[in-house]
């Protein structure tokens, strides 16, 4: 069974720094491209960044360009979305996916608020 | 970017009614979308994906259709446990871009 544990969110002050982690289980983790998706309070689902399989590639959302790095370590199966220079606006529910979003962790909430 | 214009944003049926969800690109985006069910307080679940294709363990009254800019989720047989919120997602080109979403209650 496909399992993805988010871990490292929290409240931090705009500005400052964050790193989740994303522990997978259940599949070859360095077969498959992975992502990680957000969401707002009573919002809607948006696409953060996307790396692949052997981290050769990565993909951003304009917004989080040069401040949020998508990254993994195959041999730990981890998955890790290292974020900078938060905003009010980077305050969601973040989500590991696997693949095209395939299968999806239960999230962790990040808060951006001083 | 490629919109995504989800209707209805509501959606009111009663057990048993077939009903049908829209998603409709800017661009062609070929088949490349997906469905998925988001059920309160919890993350989203994948149930369509590339535009017909139904993902494995989910039940045979939920099915997908279209291509290039008009897609439609169906649900022929509306049971309780399909109150939920439902997203569609294309993955054509980035950024992948997200419907805004279909509340679904029973009547």
């Amino acid at each position: 069974e496909v399992q993805l544990v988010e871990s490292g969110g929290g409240l931090v002050q705009p500005g400052r720094s964050m790193k989740l982690s994303c522990a997978a289980s259940g599949f070859t983790f360095s077969n498959y491209g992975m992502a990680w998706v957000r969401q707002a309070p009573t919002k809607g689902l948006e696409w953060v960044a996307t790396i692949s399989y052997d981290g050769s590639s990565t993909y951003y959302r304009d917004s989080v360009k040069g401040r949020f790095t998508i990254s993994r370590d195959n041999a730990k199966s981890t998955l890790y979305l290292q974020m900078n220079s938060l905003r009010s606006e980077d305050t969601a529910t973040y989500y590991c996916t696997r693949g095209i979003l395939l299968n999806w962790g239960q999230g962790v909430m990040v808060t951006v608020s001083s | 970017d490629i919109q995504m214009t989800q209707s209805p944003s509501f959606l009111s049926a009663s057990v048993g009614d077939r009903v049908t969800i829209n998603c409709k690109a800017s661009q062609n985006i070929n088949r490349y979308l997906n469905w998925y069910q988001q059920k309160l307080g919890e993350a989203p679940k994948l149930l369509i994906y590339n535009a017909n294709s139904l993902q494995t363990g989910i039940p045979s009254r939920f099915s997908g259709s279209g291509s290039g800019t008009d897609f439609t989720l169906t649900i022929s047989s509306l049971q309780p446990e399909d109150v939920a919120t439902y997203f569609c997602l294309q993955h054509n080109s980035w950024p992948y871009t997200f419907g805004a979403g279909t509340k679904l209650e029973l009547k």
